[in-house]
């Protein structure tokens, strides 16, 4: 299996563009997850998916920020309108609840706003 | 919030040393998981150890779980150059039932000297 990707790799845009991440999990996998990693503030969980589901959006910061899973095979995390604070590395994961809960991380999406 | 807490925040020895690093955590957990990310990259998960295990081995690895003093130990034995990366705890809540996101830590950053 090829694991987790992420799309795209890297992101430069400026302050009020829109920005859409994108992901494809493992295939057969049920859970997904999306997390921002920035030196101030560690990995947070923004928002996870249960059988394309969104069961806890709490960690989402703003209604700037919006994800969709509209099948198993795919999920996008946007930022409307971008702020420079904004700025992070964004990581998809998927799991197979109930075979182990372990979680597998796709290589990042570095966005920087500026 | 952060949920765990790794101790130390860095940590630097000789190949062939073991290492170990610690993490607690503030609420009742489901698992408590260990992920090693290496610069640049995205996370590995290493191991997972359950609320009801005490003690797990995976390896060179072995992880520790006290749920009284809500605290978890990750040793590497016999640490070689490869070894070298950041390492994060990360916990499960009671009430996911090992299907939500997770808490990260904000690491430790392990360096071992050739």
């Amino acid at each position: 299996d090829a694991g987790v990707i992420q799309s795209p790799r890297h992101e430069v845009t400026e302050m009020g563009q829109e920005v859409t991440l994108r992901c494809k999990p493992i295939s057969g996998h049920n859970s997904l997850f999306w997390y921002r990693q920035t030196m101030m503030r560690g990995l947070e969980l923004l928002i996870y998916f249960n059988n394309n589901v969104p069961i806890d959006d709490s960690g989402m910061p703003e209604d700037r920020f919006s994800a969709k899973m509209p099948n198993a095979s795919f999920s996008t995390l946007k930022i409307q309108p971008s702020e420079p604070r904004d700025s992070a590395v964004y990581f998809c994961a998927s799991s197979l609840y109930g075979e182990g809960d372990e979680q597998y991380f796709g290589p990042g999406t570095r966005l920087t706003v500026t | 919030s952060q949920q765990g807490e790794e101790d130390p925040q860095a940590l630097s020895i000789q190949e062939g040393e073991n290492a170990t690093m610690n993490c607690s955590y503030k609420t009742s957990i489901n698992n408590l998981q260990w992920y090693r990310q290496n610069s640049g990259r995205g996370l590995v998960h290493l191991i997972l150890i359950r609320s009801n295990e005490r003690e797990k081995h995976s390896g060179r690895l072995r992880v520790t779980l006290d749920t009284s003093k809500k605290s978890s130990s990750l040793l590497i034995t016999a640490s070689r150059a490869a070894d070298t990366a950041s390492y994060f705890c990360a916990t499960g809540s009671i009430w996911g039932g090992g299907a939500d996101g997770l808490t990260f830590g904000k690491g430790t950053h392990l360096i071992i000297q050739p």
